[in-house]
């Protein structure tokens, strides 16, 4: 039982360039999730996906876009990279059930940079 | 939106001292939940907690909902413990999936 896996772990980019990062979960959960992480600013939601088949945006979804490709899988591109967008990624998954309503864990994140 | 308070922003503390850090919140919530991010990045789960009080080892956590905050307590604290922590709650109001999280407790625990 891996929990949520993402790749890649690192990443340099020029201004422009575009890339998908990849997320992976086994706990057979519904929801998915991707944050960015910031220095002084926690994390904020960019995008999530309720359930398969459905995507919605969360607090900082422009220049991104995603697509949840089954239930196990949820990916996050850039179209056209921007140094703003250097940042660390996570992407998450969340039980519900009867005693847990979207508890989110969390991947091991891809740390991002932008030149 | 909600808003999610922590304090003490940071934390400096002798191994085997105790430690309790603090998590405000504007509204009512469905879901509290407590991370330790480690120095090397990973976000831990340490407690789902919208109500009531919890205990894992050395680590407990009380929320009292009605009043809108939430405890962390730290015992007997370790090296090991560095890292920041991080409350994220779940307005109940608002949307079902989105966690606000806190700008966290950054704890540094000495040998």
């Amino acid at each position: 039982n891996a929990g949520v896996t993402q790749t890649p772990k690192f990443q340099v980019l020029k201004t422009g360039q575009s890339m998908t990062l990849q997320c992976a979960q086994d706990m057979n959960h519904n929801s998915m999730y991707w944050y960015r992480q910031d220095p002084g600013m926690g994390l904020r939601l960019i995008y999530y996906s309720a359930s398969e088949g459905t995507t919605d945006k969360g607090e900082v979804p422009n220049g991104y876009n995603v697509s949840r490709l089954n239930k196990r899988e949820f990916s996050l591109r850039l179209e056209s990279a921007a140094p703003s967008q250097t940042s660390v990624y996570f992407c998450a998954s969340g039980k519900t059930g009867t005693s847990f309503l979207n508890e989110q864990f969390f991947g091991p994140g891809t740390r991002l940079t932008v030149l | 939106g909600i808003q999610v308070e922590q304090s003490p922003p940071d934390l400096i503390l002798q191994e085997g001292a105790n430690s309790t850090l603090r998590c405000n919140f504007s509204d009512s919530v469905n879901n509290l939940q407590w991370f330790h991010q480690n120095p090397w990045g990973q976000l831990i789960n340490l407690f789902y907690i919208p109500s009531g009080t919890k205990q894992n080892g050395r680590l407990s956590a009380t929320t009292v909902a009605t009043e809108r905050y939430s405890l962390l307590y730290i015992s007997s604290s370790q090296t090991t413990d560095s890292g920041v922590y991080f409350c994220a709650v779940q307005d109940s109001g608002g949307s079902n999936y989105k966690l606000t999280f806190g700008k966290g407790t950054l704890l540094t625990v000495n040998p």
